[in-house]
């Protein structure tokens, strides 16, 4: 079964601070993503990667940052926080023409 | 403008009524996948359909590239099917990138 890990679940942030969103997975995909997921909204792509050193700016990418330092791990970072960040984040991995599969989020509440 | 389209937006039904769950496309594409979310749940894939059917017990998704359609179909609806449907495409030449519809909220009654 394809895993993809975000850590942390809930994070709780001051406003001017920096957050770091982590996400890991075992499925030996070369693609990764970040979306956001917002009332009204509906999912929206933050970052992505093709592989190990690559990122990619996706639809939504100002006041976002992404590493991508290894095939699993791919991190999604704030480095000046606000609450207008405050929101559910995903992270998933596929290959292309293949499934994509998801995290189990990340609720991320900027005060 | 928009380039997919989930109607409808909202449904409710009886326990053990069908639902058939549409989404529209603008543009070409690679791949469709359907995702189940309850409310603050994670995503989980339903189905991956790049074309035709695909029947997983009640639940059936046909795509159709050359309409630009996908439908998801419910059968015999249970109170645990509650929930929100997702489509998603991958245009073509996004590589891998998935461009979602908002949703159809399902709310199943006994």
């Amino acid at each position: 079964e394809a895993a993809v890990t975000q850590s942390p679940r809930n994070k709780v942030a001051v406003t001017g601070g920096k957050v770091t969103l982590s996400c890991n997975q075992t499925n030996n995909h070369n693609n990764m993503y970040w979306y956001r997921q917002d009332t009204g909204h509906g999912l929206r792509l933050i970052h992505y990667s093709y592989g190990a050193g690559s990122t990619e700016k996706g639809d939504i990418p100002d006041g976002y940052k992404a590493s991508r330092p290894s095939q699993e791990n791919f991190s999604l970072i704030l480095e000046l926080a606000t609450p207008s960040q405050t929101s559910v984040y995903f992270c998933a991995s596929g290959e292309q023409g293949t499934e994509v599969f998801f995290g189990k989020g990340t609720r991320l509440t900027v005060v | 403008g928009q380039q997919v389209q989930q109607s409808p937006t909202s449904l409710v039904l009886q326990e053990g009524e069908n639902a058939e769950l549409q989404c529209n496309f603008s543009t070409s594409l690679n791949s469709m996948q359907w995702f189940y979310q309850r409310p603050g749940g994670s995503l989980v894939s339903v189905f991956y359909n790049p074309s035709g059917t695909k029947q997983s017990g009640r639940l059936t998704s046909t795509t159709v590239i050359k309409e630009r359609r996908s439908s998801l179909h419910i059968s015999s609806s249970q109170i645990t099917d509650s929930g929100t449907y997702l489509c998603a495409m991958e245009l073509s030449g996004s590589f891998n990138k998935l461009t979602f519809g908002a949703g159809t909220r399902l709310a199943v009654c006994p």
